[in-house]
Parts: C-alpha cells; sequence; structure tokens
C-alpha cells in the first residue's frame, strides 16, 4: 500500500512564524500535492510538484512556498503565517509523469492553528 | 474548465437503508473518476475509480458507473453500515489536475 506520512497531525504557531509542514512518500511517485481543505470550500490545491526541484502554483499559492529537494519529500512553508491559514493541509502523491490520470494517494493531513 | 458537481448534505440514513450520491462531472478529453472518502480526523482515501465510459468501479460494497451519455459517475451502495459514515468526495483528472466535488457527509444511524 501507499504510505504518504505528515510530519505533525496537529500544529499550533503563532501569526509572524515561519512554518514547515513536511511529506513524505514511500512509493517513488513522481508528483505530489499540497491542498488545504477549509469547511465548505472543499479541497484547494496550493502546489504540486511533478519532480524533483520542479514545482508549479495550484489555485492559491499566495503565502505559500514548497521545496523538493528528494523525490520522496515535499515540503509546504509558510513564510510569515496569518490567522487566515489556520486550516488542515492535506499532502498527497500519484504516479506517472507530469500529466496522469492516476488516482492520487493523501496523508492523513495536519490540521494547523495560527494563534 | 473541467468541474465535478456532486449533491450537497449532510444526508442522514438508517442502518441498512440504500445509499446513492449524485456526481456529475464537466471535463474536456477523456476524464478519470474516483470517489474517495474521508473519515473524521483523517486524510482522503481512494475508495474507488473508472478511467472510460461504462467501467464499474467497486469496492467494501460501494460501486459507481461512469456514464459518459449522462456525464455522471453516482456512487451507490445496497445496505449501509454505521461504519460508513464518512465525508465522501467525487473527483476527476483529464491527466493536467485533478477536480474535487466539495464532498457529502453521511451520517448512518443505527
Amino acid at each position: 500500500d501507499v504510505k504518504v506520512t505528515q510530519s505533525s497531525r496537529y500544529l499550533v504557531k503563532r501569526t509572524g512564524e515561519k512554518v514547515f509542514l513536511e511529506c513524505v512518500q514511500d512509493m517513488d511517485h513522481e508528483n505530489m500535492f499540497w491542498y488545504r481543505q477549509d469547511p465548505g470550500l472543499g479541497l484547494r490545491l496550493i502546489y504540486f510538484s511533478y519532480d524533483v526541484k520542479m514545482k508549479e502554483k495550484g489555485d492559491i499559492p499566495e503565502g505559500y512556498s514548497v521545496s523538493r529537494e528528494k523525490k520522496e519529500r515535499f515540503s509546504l512553508i509558510l513564510e510569515s503565517a496569518s490567522t487566515n491559514q489556520t486550516s488542515m493541509y492535506l499532502c498527497a502523491s500519484s504516479s506517472g509523469r507530469k500529466y496522469s490520470n492516476q488516482p492520487q494517494h493523501f496523508g492523513d493531513g495536519t490540521r494547523l492553528s495560527i494563534l | 474548465g473541467d468541474s465535478v458537481t456532486q449533491m450537497e448534505g449532510p444526508v442522514t440514513l438508517s442502518e441498512e437503508a440504500f445509499l446513492t450520491i449524485n456526481c456529475t462531472y464537466t471535463a474536456t478529453g477523456y476524464p478519470s473518476l474516483f470517489w474517495y472518502v474521508q473519515y473524521p480526523g483523517e486524510g482522503l482515501q481512494l475508495l474507488l475509480k473508472a478511467t472510460k465510459a461504462d467501467d464499474k468501479g467497486s469496492n467494501k460494497g460501494f460501486e459507481a458507473t461512469y456514464r459518459k451519455e449522462t456525464t455522471s459517475f453516482h456512487l451507490e451502495k445496497g445496505s449501509v453500515q454505521v461504519s460508513d459514515s464518512a465525508v465522501y468526495f467525487c473527483a476527476l483528472t483529464t491527466g493536467n489536475q485533478f477536480y474535487f466535488g466539495t464532498g457529502t457527509s453521511l451520517t448512518v444511524i443505527p
């Protein structure tokens, strides 16, 4: 089975802090994704990566950056956390090249609270 | 652009009732279709998939058939259990990006 592991289930940070969310997958997947999930808004794509050191903006990249130095690891960075970034963050991975119709596999999520 | 529309919830059913959650899609090209399930406090789990017209995906008693003529992928289960209480997401991809519905919350009462 595909395993996508997010480093923290719950995280509490303060406004202005730099926050790192880590995600690791163990299936040698090429593609990795970061979403945030908010009530009534569903899943919104923040960034995705289809190869090491490659990244593309999703629908809501403002206030976020990402890093993919190794194939198995995809990090989401909140440069200066704000209260409107309080949310559930979901990492996902999928196989195949950039234009792949393979399913995405998700981690358990990180519930981030910014105080 | 591509999109998925699923029925709004919440849905409340008694145990052993029949479940249908409607999903329709708009897509250019030939999408693959998916249903995901999210249990409280967890991430999304792939429930089933279909990659071409008339395919039927099935898993854990759930089924969905890819209907190109009606652009639909409705989720069904003949007899729901309390343990099926969760949020269900319909999704599609044509390879460029994934598109998720907004989710349908299901509560099954004993």
